[in-house]
């Protein structure tokens, strides 16, 4: 099985930057992949980690340490519209499927 | 059109009974999922196939059962649908080059 752990809620003021953490326990981890959720929407992908070190896509950028079973999603100058719920996710062996965390709701209050 | 497309969009059904849960895809990827969200429980892989002939459970593939038709459509079924199948279900593509997963708008399904 698998496990992934990231906090339920944040918030934070717009303008700022907020960090949304993501540990991990599974076998055959491939790597690690976000997603963001708005209220009645689809998720969307926002980023893939296969390796260690920091990904970085516009405002957004992703994190990984493998050593440490751990990865975080970081949103720089922080707008009303990144409300949403943000979802860590392992891809598992070649298969690429995927194994979701609970999320974390982010609320942006000005 | 949306890359990929689900119908309906809501439905309700009666304990018991038969519903089908249609998915489409244009992305022209091989590989196709179906997840189901419940509050405060993510997102959990019901099944999933890598091509036509490739199909295989996930998760929670329990009371549900899948049909891959083509490369682009992908429909789950509940044979007797019950009600904690209430909940909100996802199809998905994935990219094999970015890994990422495209996500249908999602069928709401209320079983009562």
């Amino acid at each position: 099985g698998q496990s992934l752990e990231q906090p339920s809620e944040v918030t934070a003021v717009e303008g700022a930057i907020v960090q949304i953490n993501c540990t991990y326990q599974t076998s055959g981890f491939y790597g690690l992949s976000w997603y963001q959720q708005h209220d009645g929407g689809a998720p969307t992908f926002l980023s893939y980690n296969g390796l260690d070190g920091l990904e970085e896509t516009g405002r957004f950028s992703s994190f990984l340490s493998r050593s440490d079973s751990y990865g975080y999603l970081l949103l720089l100058e922080l707008q009303m519209k990144d409300s949403a719920s943000y979802f860590c996710a392992v891809k598992k062996g070649g298969a690429n499927n995927l194994f979701f965390g609970t999320g974390t709701r982010l609320t942006v209050i000005p | 059109d949306a890359d990929v497309t689900q119908t309906p969009r809501n439905r309700i059904t009666k304990t018991g009974k038969r519903i089908m849960l249609e998915c489409s895809q244009t992305k022209g990827h091989d590989r196709m999922y179906w997840y189901r969200q419940d509050p405060g429980l993510g997102l959990r892989l019901i099944y999933y196939s890598f091509d036509v002939k490739d199909i295989n459970k996930g998760e929670i593939s329990d009371g549900y059962s899948v049909s891959r038709q083509a490369q682009a459509k992908f429909s789950l079924s509940l044979e007797s649908a019950i009600p904690n199948q209430t909940a909100l279900y996802f199809c998905a593509t994935s990219d094999p080059d970015t890994y990422g997963y495209t996500f249908g708008s999602g069928t709401r399904l209320t079983v009562v």
